[in-house]
């Protein structure tokens, strides 16, 4: 069983440009989040999607960035003309439909954004 | 609200020797809390969680945590450091948000942890 896969695993855009990460949750996972690490920063949760679903999207920049988990295919974190502060490593996270304290998150290992 | 500090962002062990990592929480919920490592480009991975059973929870390769309501502290020990947990450790709390607890996760900001020979 595939663990959570995100891809690519390093991106670099230009400012102005647009970034597209990609996350595919573990299988029969149907939860996903979204964290950003900043520099020197701990993670910072994002938003948090179901199938085509936003459940809770109170960590997500009001402009520019938008998130979409659609019945089928990835999730996708999407970031239009990108600023060098968006410059970040993206952790999605997946997790199953139970919900709880038994309820566990499996993290990916990150998308590296760079912007020049 | 809640929030999570680590009170130290580096720590230097010598191999063998007992490892701390402190982190104290704030929560206005009975919190989760949580360990992560991250080894350099890796991912996360779960160490321990504590979810208000005992309050000495055992995790994976030798880490332990205690938590201690009295002292809002999870902090995150092992008796004997190997070369191999050197790492970055992430104290996180669970619970609040939009959902009114969840999968929300706050991290603390990192423990960079050294482990010398």
């Amino acid at each position: 069983n595939a663990g959570v896969m995100q891809n690519p695993r390093h991106l670099v855009r230009r400012r102005g440009q647009e970034a597209r990460l990609r996350c595919s949750p573990m299988k029969g996972h149907s939860h996903v989040y979204w964290y950003r690490q900043l520099p020197e920063e701990g993670l910072k949760f994002m938003v948090y999607l179901q199938k085509e679903n936003i459940i809770d999207e109170s960590g997500m920049p009001k402009e520019r960035f938008s998130a979409e988990f659609p019945k089928e295919g990835p999730s996708i974190l999407r970031i239009q003309q990108v600023v060098r502060g968006d410059s970040a490593a993206y952790f999605c996270a997946s997790s199953t439909d139970r919900r709880g304290p038994n309820e566990k998150l499996f993290f990916g290992s990150g998308t590296q954004l760079s912007v020049l | 609200a809640q929030s999570v500090t680590q009170l130290d962002s580096h720590v230097s062990v010598s191999e063998g020797t007992p490892v701390l990592l402190r982190c104290n929480y704030s929560s206005s919920y009975s919190p989760s809390l949580f360990w992560y490592v991250q080894h350099p480009n890796k991912g996360l991975q779960l160490l321990l969680k504590y979810t208000s059973a005992a309050t000495l929870v055992k995790g994976i390769n030798g880490f332990e945590a205690e938590f201690k309501k009295s002292e809002t502290s999870f902090h995150l020990t092992k008796p004997s450091a190997h070369m191999s947990d050197a790492a970055e450790y992430f104290c996180v709390v669970s619970g609040g948000g939009l959902t009114g607890g969840g999968n929300k996760l706050t991290f603390g900001t990192g423990t960079q942890l050294k482990v010398e020979l």
